[in-house]
């Protein structure tokens, strides 16, 4: 049971929009940044939002972070192909003083 | 480049112990947590802990508080678990992963390949 709670699941067609949601508590996403993680087939994670909305270099702007008191979501505008991953959200919690993470949703572009 | 290199992933009795090294480059290895992060295969992923860039400060999962203790040598840019009293439920991709900053956060910036540890008899 993970401590972030996101879908484990969402799908797409090409083009389309699709947003994935992390909800959490106070003492995790209602205190701190949220950070979003893109895992592809076979591969490590990558770091795909920090700073609940903010891109690291080389992630495309149609990716967006959003942050709202104790939730988070990642949306992904004119779905492609090479977005099917899993994807994963983490953030700090202050009353134990460890990262978190969410359970991962697969995306699939249908 | 950053660039992260994890090794000693190997198959290891429970009850047993083991070192996994992370040799850094690319970046001044003391100006950054560091951290490790596990992913059963075909599961999602599990931060087990993590080490401030100065070493003053260390972060345990509870899962592993207690038996898997996190170091740094900054003569030689390497982070190491020492993990002990290994179980089942251990065996996992292990990942080294570099921090944004000097502080411990979820700002995970930067991932190695992994290294693959079974725990099993």
């Amino acid at each position: 049971q993970s401590v972030l709670t996101q879908p484990p699941s969402a799908s797409g067609t090409p083009g389309q929009r699709v947003t994935i949601s992390c909800s959490g508590g106070s003492s995790n996403i209602g205190s701190n940044y949220v950070y979003w993680y893109q895992q592809l087939p076979g591969t490590a994670p990558k770091l795909l939002i920090f700073r609940s909305d903010q891109r690291p270099s080389g992630v495309p702007d149609r990716i967006t972070g959003s942050h709202s008191g104790t939730s988070a979501s990642l949306a992904i505008d004119g779905l492609r192909s090479e977005d099917e991953a899993d994807y994963y959200c983490a953030t700090w919690d202050d009353n134990v003083s460890v990262v978190v993470f969410g359970g991962g949703t697969r995306l699939t572009v249908l | 480049d950053v660039q992260l290199v994890e090794s000693g992933g190997t198959l290891v009795q429970p009850g047993g112990s083991l070192r996994l090294s992370c040799a850094a480059s690319g970046f001044t290895f003391n100006k950054y947590a560091m951290n490790w992060v596990r992913q059963v295969p075909g599961k999602g992923l599990e931060w087990v802990s993590a080490m401030s860039g100065s070493g003053a400060g260390a972060f345990y999962a509870d899962s592993v508080k207690g038996r898997f203790t996190i170091s740094r040598d900054t003569s030689k840019d390497m982070l190491f678990l020492e993990m002990s009293s290994l179980r089942a439920e251990d065996t996992a991709v292990y990942y080294c992963v570099k921090g944004a900053k000097a502080y411990c956060s979820a700002d995970l910036y930067s991932w190695g390949q992994g290294t693959l540890v079974t725990v099993s008899s």
